[in-house]
């Protein structure tokens, strides 16, 4: 159990355009969801914290307008960078906490997306 | 701002060797977790410790939570290939924060054969 899908797992696309990407928790229901990006070879940097049915909590620095995070029911957030550019290539990853997780903390985390910005 | 120190962030060794990854905080966690991450892959989980002094074992892994849960260790023993990859610790802080982890610097291990 406890089983987080992403898609797409690679993008690659032209700047300027819109991108959105999926996580859906598959077989348990989040209330919360944790959007992620990582450079290469580096830590994870958390970009925003969604919540079903209410705005997204981003982080400093992190712009909201460009980073659009859509939490529309208890299995799927979504993520979609707007007009993108070369700049925002990266692997977003997103993760989920559950209820039965909840004395611990623990996140189950999605296989990732790469995203290529031409 | 809560900060995890992970060391070393780049650890290089061979076959059968052991190792030991630290993460050092000056803030108290509620939890720690470790990851392990492969290139193009998300993390997954390899343990949770919640209470302090606690030592779990996975296999040839061993995780320690420090007495005040400030810290915590991963100590790998002969390590092999197929251990290498990225190793995240990660803390919770619980209360109106709880899920949102503090991710450590990453140590990068690659065992060579």
């Amino acid at each position: 159990g406890a089983v987080v899908s992403q898609h797409p797992s690679r993008v690659i696309c032209k700047s300027g355009t819109s991108v959105k990407i999926e996580c859906r928790s598959l077989d348990f229901q989040a209330t919360t969801m944790f959007w992620y990006r990582q450079f290469p070879k580096k830590s994870l940097m958390l970009m925003a914290t969604s919540n079903e049915g209410s705005k997204a909590t981003y982080e400093q620095g992190v712009e909201k307008d460009k980073f659009l995070i859509n939490h529309a029911s208890l299995t799927l957030s979504t993520l979609t960078v707007t007009s993108a550019h070369p700049e925002d290539s990266s692997f977003y990853i997103c993760s989920a906490r559950a209820v039965f997780s909840a004395n611990t903390g623990e996140l189950f985390f999605g296989e990732g997306s790469r995203l290529t910005v031409l | 701002t809560q900060l995890l120190e992970q060391s070393p962030q780049f650890l290089s060794i061979q076959e059968g060797e052991n190792l030991t990854v630290y993460c050092n905080s000056s803030s108290v966690f509620s939890s720690l977790q470790w990851y392990r991450q492969e290139p193009g892959e998300g993390p997954v989980l390899l343990v949770t410790v919640v209470t302090g002094g606690e030592v779990k074992k996975l296999k040839r892994l061993t995780f320690q939570f420090g007495d005040a849960r400030k810290d915590s260790s991963l100590h790998i023993t002969a390590a092999q290939p197929g251990d290498t990859g990225l190793y995240l610790c990660a803390g919770n802080a619980g209360g109106t924060s709880y899920g949102k982890l503090t991710f450590g610097q990453g140590t990068i291990l690659t065992v060579h054969p």
